[in-house]
């Protein structure tokens, strides 16, 4: 199986400030058919994870353009311009290029 | 609004059978095209995708539980369901449902529920 590695485990951010999450992947995550099957996850406290963006860049619908993602082949970044007290929770990256698809450890994103 | 919900017993025996359900509302699971899955968290683990059923009733499961792991659709209620067989406390993890797009495009979750392997 792919084997997904996210850094850092734990991320304190001040509110206001950027941060950032590494995804890097055993292999590459270019499909046959062009596509980079990578996707990003928001768990907040107490609920299930939220799809936030897909494809390595496609914010889905109603995610703040404050979220953005980037990358290709093996490694892949998550950032978020501006924290703000709602983006505390997990973050997980997954991999749908190789079956079967593959999470991170995920990321603790904390407000300092 | 499509939605999903898991139900099903929370504390199961070891060597028993861990049954649960998935109640889709907004949307019917035979839509074309989506894949109706399940992905568990084991505590202080990673997220796991254990299974899926396609929309044609084609079924998928990881290698590790496919001996013991069966996941089968009730179109006329629109549910799903995950059938793990001879349990023990390595089995003991939050499960989700969850809807796939195809490629692991997981766009839909389950609010989760906790299962624990315990005599």
């Amino acid at each position: 199986d792919v084997v997904m590695t996210q850094s850092p485990l734990s991320l304190p951010v001040t509110l206001g400030q950027p941060a950032s999450i590494s995804c890097r992947s055993s292999q590459s995550l270019v499909n046959s058919n062009g596509n980079t099957y990578l996707n990003w996850f928001q768990q907040r406290p107490g609920q299930s994870p939220r799809r936030l963006i897909y494809k390595v860049s496609n914010r889905d619908s109603g995610v703040p353009d404050r979220f953005s993602g980037s990358g290709s082949g093996t490694d892949f970044t998550l950032e978020i311009s501006r924290v703000e007290a709602e983006d505390v929770g997990v973050y997980y990256c997954m991999q749908g290029t190789h079956w079967p698809g593959t999470f991170g450890q995920g990321t603790k994103l904390e407000i300092k | 609004q499509l939605q999903l919900q898991e139900s099903g017993p929370g504390l199961v025996k070891p060597s028993e059978t861990l049954s649960l359900t998935c109640t889709v509302s907004g949307g019917s699971i035979s839509s074309s095209g989506y894949y109706w899955g399940w992905v568990r968290q084991p505590p202080g683990k990673r997220l796991e995708w254990i299974g899926s059923i396609y929309y044609s009733g084609s079924t998928y499961y990881i290698p590790s539980l496919k001996s013991r792991l069966t996941i089968s659709a009730d179109t006329s209620k629109n549910q799903y369901s995950l059938k793990l067989s001879s349990v023990t406390a390595a089995d003991t993890a939050v499960y989700y449902c969850a809807r796939d797009q195809g490629n692991f495009e997981i766009d839909y979750w389950g609010q989760g529920t906790p299962v624990i392997v315990s005599s």
